[in-house]
Order: C-alpha cells, then sequence, then structure tokens
C-alpha cells in the first residue's frame, strides 16, 4: 500500500532562517505531488505541484520554493523565512489526475 | 471562477444525532467532489469521492454524500454521530482536469455528550 512520509512534525525556526521540509511517497510511481499550507480558520492554500522530477508549478508568488529531485520526493524550502511563513504545511499525492489527494500529517512551522 | 462553499463554519450536534453538512459548488459541468476530514492537528483524511453513476455515495466511517445538480451541492450525511466525528470537514472539488482541487473553508464539528 501507498504511504506519505512528511517530517518533521513540528519546525521553530527565526525570521531570516532557512528552511527545508521533506515528503516522500512510498508505494506508487510517478504520483502528482502537492504542498500546500493551511492558516488558522482560512482552508487550504494550494503552494506547488509537480507531475514528475524537476516539473514544479507556482501557485502564489511567495518566498517559499520547491522542488523534487527524486519521483517520489518533494521538497519545500526558503533561503529566508518570513513570520508570514508560519502555518500547518501539508504535503499530498494522487495517483494521477483527477484523483483523490492524499495527505501527509504535516508541519507545524512557527516563526520567532 | 469556480468555488467551493461550505455555509456552515461551525456545527456543534449531540453524540448520536443525525448529520448534515453542506457543500455548494460553482462549476458548469459535473465536478469530481471529494470531502476529506481533519482532526486537530492532523492531516486530511478521504472520507469519500463522487466522480459519476450513482449520485449516493458511501464513504468510510459511516458517512454518506449525495451529489444533486440542480442544486449544485454535495452534502455530507451521518445517521448518528459518534464523539470521535469531532473534527474539521472539507469539501473539494477537481474541475476542468487541472490537477488542483478547489477547496471549501470547512466546517467544524463539535459532538456535545
Amino acid at each position: 500500500s501507498q504511504t506519505i512520509h512528511q517530517w518533521p512534525a513540528t519546525l521553530v525556526q527565526p525570521v531570516g532562517s532557512p528552511l527545508s521540509l521533506e515528503c516522500t511517497v512510498e508505494g506508487t510511481s510517478n504520483p502528482n505531488l502537492y504542498w500546500y499550507r493551511q492558516a488558522a480558520g482560512r482552508g487550504l492554500q494550494l503552494l506547488f505541484y509537480s507531475v514528475g522530477i524537476g516539473q514544479i508549478s507556482s501557485e502564489v508568488p511567495q518566498n517559499l520554493s520547491a522542488s523534487r529531485p527524486q519521483d517520489r520526493q518533494f521538497i519545500l524550502s526558503s533561503k529566508k523565512l518570513l513570520l508570514s511563513d508560519s502555518g500547518f504545511y501539508l504535503c499530498a499525492w494522487s495517483v494521477r489526475d483527477r484523483q483523490p489527494q492524499h495527505f501527509g500529517d504535516g508541519t507545524r512551522l512557527s516563526i520567532l | 471562477a469556480q468555488s467551493v462553499t461550505q455555509p456552515d463554519i461551525h456545527i456543534t450536534v449531540s453524540e448520536g444525532a443525525s448529520l448534515e453538512l453542506r457543500c455548494n459548488y460553482s462549476y458548469g459541468a459535473t465536478p469530481y467532489l471529494f470531502w476529506y476530514v481533519q482532526s486537530p492537528g492532523q492531516g486530511l483524511q478521504l472520507l469519500l469521492k463522487y466522480f459519476s453513476g450513482d449520485t449516493l455515495v458511501q464513504g468510510i466511517k459511516g458517512f454518506e454524500a449525495e451529489f444533486k445538480r440542480s442544486q449544485s451541492s454535495f452534502n455530507l450525511r451521518k445517521p448518528s454521530v459518534h464523539w470521535s466525528d469531532a473534527a474539521e470537514y472539507f469539501c473539494a472539488v477537481e474541475a476542468g482536469n487541472n490537477r488542483k482541487l478547489i477547496w471549501g473553508l470547512g466546517t467544524s464539528l463539535a459532538v456535545n455528550p
């Protein structure tokens, strides 16, 4: 069966520090991969999605970037974190277009 | 533009009572429809999906949802709520084969003992 791993579960970082969140999927090949941010009471905001290695689509201009160095690995990064980057970050995968997305357990990011 | 509306931000029900969470979407054709549940501090879990066919779909944990084209709705129901159902519920729509889901803002469900 397929599983998705996302880490770390919680992270506290100072303003201006770099960020790297990692997500890996097991048990499937060439999945669609997604990064979301969830702010309290505001639902899910799609940040990036990827349909293959090195293929990244950005949904909103922001201080973050994403990379997909391997088929089942998706990384969310920032060179310098802002206070506004705080939130709950979720990684998800789907087997292909127009199929349900399956989520990791999320990373709670707090910026001090 | 496509949109998803969950009119109820917060709902409180008593344990054992029936539940209906509303979801309305805006899209010209029949979309793919999903309901997800999120427990505090956790990721989202798929409850059920509708792609085509029978408009009443069954999901996990005793949930069901009915697609009503005439009302552009996909309401989630459960005949008897358990305390463990307290969570945030999200409706989502995939419309137009653009690989993205459009999300409602969620309904927070509280269950009184």
